[in-house]
């Protein structure tokens, strides 16, 4: 595997489910990232991390709870989620946080919120 | 705070004919503008970037940009347009002092190139 990694693709949940997302990267970078991409809106950067440790949180709803345990991995904890949560949920790393490092995408996992 | 406007919600293009997708940005100081692309499923890639230097800036699949300080203006170029180029385009600006962690997006323009 290369790159940045998604799993799943597509998620279908219940507005009481509890469910994870996954991300995973490949290239040795320090600081990971989630956002959340809705049609016709800009990105939505949810949390940042750096070395495992959360350096932003983007006045992100409590429904949604991060988790880094290592500088490789990233999950999306969701839990009780609301219809207007469907949306395409995008990780991404790059080298730091700072500065004029360029992010790497992964494919993006696409959440339905029945 | 920093800001970046897309104007045009979709371009439309013929195959051969030169590109543009416009940017403008809003920052305190001074920028870190990128560019990105999205095909349809996947994630966005990235296609180049303005750090400091020469205004033209020169990037993936033969797209570059240029950099104008006096318009706040970063468009993306691309001399000979093919319909594989045809995708979502994503500019972005990090104020490199007052930025933080975060870049922020544009809303995005749709580029259809058409034989």
């Amino acid at each position: 595997e290369t790159g940045v990694t998604q799993t799943p693709r597509h998620l279908v949940m219940g507005m009481t489910n509890k469910k994870s997302l996954k991300c995973e990267q490949h290239l040795g970078h320090n600081a990971m990232y989630w956002y959340k991409q809705s049609a016709k809106k800009p990105l939505e950067l949810m949390f940042v991390y750096s070395l495992e440790e959360r350096v932003e949180n983007n006045s992100v709803p409590s429904r949604f709870s991060p988790e880094c345990p290592n500088s490789s991995h990233l999950f999306l904890h969701l839990h009780t989620l609301q219809p207007e949560d469907s949306a395409l949920y995008l990780c991404a790393s790059s080298q730091d946080h700072r500065g004029s490092y360029e992010q790497y995408f992964g494919p993006g996992t696409r959440l339905t919120v029945t | 705070a920093q800001s970046v406007a897309q104007p045009e919600d979709q371009v439309n293009v013929a195959e051969g004919n030169p590109l543009t997708v416009k940017c403008t940005y809003s920052v305190s100081g001074n920028p870190y503008l990128f560019w990105y692309v999205q095909y349809p499923n996947r994630g966005l890639q990235f296609l180049l970037k303005y750090i400091t230097g020469d205004n033209l800036v020169k990037g993936s699949y033969g797209f570059e940009a240029e950099f104008n300080k006096s318009q706040t203006s970063f468009h993306l170029k691309k001399p000979s347009a093919l319909v594989s180029d045809s995708a979502l385009y994503f500019c972005a600006v990090r104020d490199i002092m007052g930025g933080g962690n975060k870049l922020t997006f544009g809303t995005g323009t749709q580029l259809k190139v058409e034989l």
